[in-house]
Parts: C-alpha cells; structure tokens; sequence
C-alpha cells in the first residue's frame, strides 16, 4: 500500500511569482485535502477535493487554487507570492470524507 | 467557528514516565472526532488516537489513552511508559461528522523525552 507522496520536498521562489505543488494520494483514495502550515503553528485548511470536484474551502484568497485528476492525484497553485506564504504545504488524501486521512511529508516553500 | 486550543508550547518527560498534554476545543456541533497527532522531524503528521464525541468511552492505543470530558470540551492525551521515539510534535484535531469536514488543528505541543 503505497502512501501520500508530496513533490517537491523543497522550494524557494521569489516574491511574485507562481508555484505549482503535486500531490499523489494513496491508492484507492477519492479525496484529498491540502493544509498550510506556518513555522509554529498548526496546520489550516485551505481547500479540499473530492472526484475532481472541490467540495469545502478554507480562509484562503483565490490565488490558492487546485486541481484534482482522473487518477485523484491533485495540485495546489499559489499565484503572485507574499512572503507570508512561506510554509509547510500538508496534502491528505482519504477513501472518503468520512474516513480517515493519510498526511505525506509536505513541501516546504520559502518565498524571498 | 471551531477552535482547538493546546496550552502546553513545551512538555518534558523522563522515559519511562508518564506524560498527559492537554488540548481544549470549542463547538456547537453535538457530534464530531477528535485527534491527537505526531509529528516527528520527519513533517509527516501521524495519527495517534481517536475518539468519536457520541462515544463516552475513552479510546485507548497502546501506551497511549484519552481523558474526554465533553461537557468541559477537553481532550488530554496520556502517553504511558515514555520512549524517545514519542518525541515530536503533538497536534490535536476537531473534525466535524457533517458537511465540511476539515480537520482544525491547535497549536500544537512539542514533546521532549530525556534518557
């Protein structure tokens, strides 16, 4: 049983630009949900997917916006960086929403 | 709006010991899960125990166990017969049941164990 694989483990971009992360859920898992977690903090919910379709949003602006294909696997964008975006980025996928999540590793993003 | 608090920045514990970390939640919702999760330096977040809110039993993993008192809103974690591999990063988690079910995570507490 393959777990949640993130990529990139790290990233450093500029202020401005756009960054795209991946995230391949586990096998036979439906729904996927990403999570921002800043130095010290605990993680917040930014959006959650279910069969492609985007089915609950955090207090995120529409710059964070994602993608989830056929396979389920599933991409957060992040347009115009702030400094403020630097953080852990947590994806988590699950059978369903009433099912247990499976976290991957994160992506570590610095923006300077 | 859901919130979880963790008071606790830092907790120490001698191996071996016994160590509870406190975590307390506040909702209007009657029914949801609560967690309690790990996360080593490894950034990957472990679930450690659950607990369903309609259950008054608490839930018990191992050397790990609840105290859930839901008329206070309170959910410590006790860790039994500490181990340096329990070092990490405890979490703990709300979810609700019904529609938009994220996970609200506290603070967060950092778990030491000395040798």
């Amino acid at each position: 049983e393959t777990g949640v694989t993130q990529s990139p483990t790290h990233l450093i971009k500029t202020r401005g630009q756009q960054v795209t992360l991946r995230c391949s859920s586990q096998s036979g898992h439906n729904t996927v949900s990403w999570y921002q977690q800043a130095l010290g903090q605990g993680p917040q919910f930014i959006f959650q997917y279910y069969r492609e379709e985007e089915n609950g949003r955090g207090n995120f602006p529409p710059r964070f916006s994602g993608l989830q294909f056929p396979n389920y696997s599933s991409e957060l964008n992040v347009n115009a960086l702030e400094l403020d975006d630097s953080a852990l980025y947590l994806c988590a996928s699950s059978q369903g929403t009433a099912y247990g999540y499976t976290f991957g590793s994160g992506t570590r993003l610095t923006v300077v | 709006a859901q919130t979880v608090t963790q008071s606790q920045p830092e907790m120490s514990v001698q191996e071996a010991e016994t160590v509870t970390l406190s975590c307390t939640y506040d909702t209007s919702e009657s029914d949801y899960y609560l967690f309690w999760y790990k996360q080593p330096p490894s950034r990957q977040m472990i679930l450690v125990i659950r607990q369903e809110a309609y259950k008054q039993q608490n839930a018990t993993e191992n050397r790990f166990s609840v105290n859930f008192q839901k008329a206070a809103k309170s959910f410590s974690l006790k860790i039994s017969d500490s181990q340096l591999g329990d070092a990490a990063m405890y979490f703990c988690a709300y979810r609700r049941i019904s529609t938009g079910n994220q996970f609200y995570f506290g603070t967060g507490t950092s778990l030491t164990v000395i040798p």
